[in-house]
């Protein structure tokens, strides 16, 4: 079946705006993830659902992050008065449950802040 | 919190050579070591794993070795072709989670034809 899905594969925001990324999960996984990726380095952790449910946000880089997955299916990662430190690749993950199963990556949403 | 270090950060071989890629981690009970290559604009994707209840574990061209004495896990690609040029991480789940992995900084593969 089909593959992670994030949309947009590109954005643009200008300093202050606010932007909102969504993921679409692997149908039937209840684990879904949010990485950000900096130019050069590895993906890190910013948020984990559990179904509907937010176990851990600890990632999160301020209280500017939001995100959500309401029904437990799709999950959009807001981000308020957007700054320059924001522009990243946001990744996001899914998989059939949390301990120790594979994560299966979007391709990402390319976040640039000018 | 876990911390993962990964050497090199860049590796250049000829199309045929071995490439090895080593990282290090903190966190004596992590138990999940996953590799994931990225090649450019694209996402992460798993190519192995490794769980601390096995020594090494081999897929064709591709193998991961663990000592969970020393802290430490490595990739080990034979046979090298051009198409295996890529970023690759390494990845470890520790730190008190059981959910979160904690990703190494990436190596650049570069294999010459």
């Amino acid at each position: 079946g089909a593959g992670v899905s994030q949309s947009p594969r590109y954005k643009v925001a200008k300093r202050g705006q606010d932007v909102a990324l969504r993921c679409d999960p692997i149908s039937g996984h209840v684990s879904l993830f949010w990485y950000q990726q900096a130019l050069g380095q590895g993906p890190e952790f910013l948020t984990y659902f559990q179904n509907e449910a937010q176990l851990d946000k600890s990632g999160l880089p301020s209280d500017r992050f939001f995100a959500e997955r309401p029904e437990g299916s799709v999950s959009t990662l807001k981000i308020q008065r957007t700054q320059q430190e924001d522009s990243a690749v946001y990744l996001c993950a899914s998989s059939p449950t949390g301990a120790n199963s594979p994560l299966h990556f979007g391709n990402g949403t390319r976040l640039t802040v000018t | 919190g876990e911390n993962v270090e990964q050497h090199p950060s860049t590796l250049s071989v000829q199309e045929g050579d071995s490439a090895v890629i080593k990282c290090t981690y903190s966190d004596s009970a992590s138990n999940y070591f996953p590799w994931y290559k990225q090649e450019l604009g694209k996402r992460p994707q798993l190519i192995i794993d490794i769980r601390s209840n096995v020594g090494e574990k081999k897929d064709q061209r591709i193998a991961v070795t663990l000592n969970k004495t020393a802290k430490h896990f490595s990739l080990h690609i034979t046979e090298t072709q051009p198409e295996d040029s890529a970023v690759y991480f390494c990845a470890s789940k520790g730190g008190g989670s059981n959910y979160k992995l904690t990703f190494g900084k990436g190596t650049l593969l570069t294999v010459n034809p």
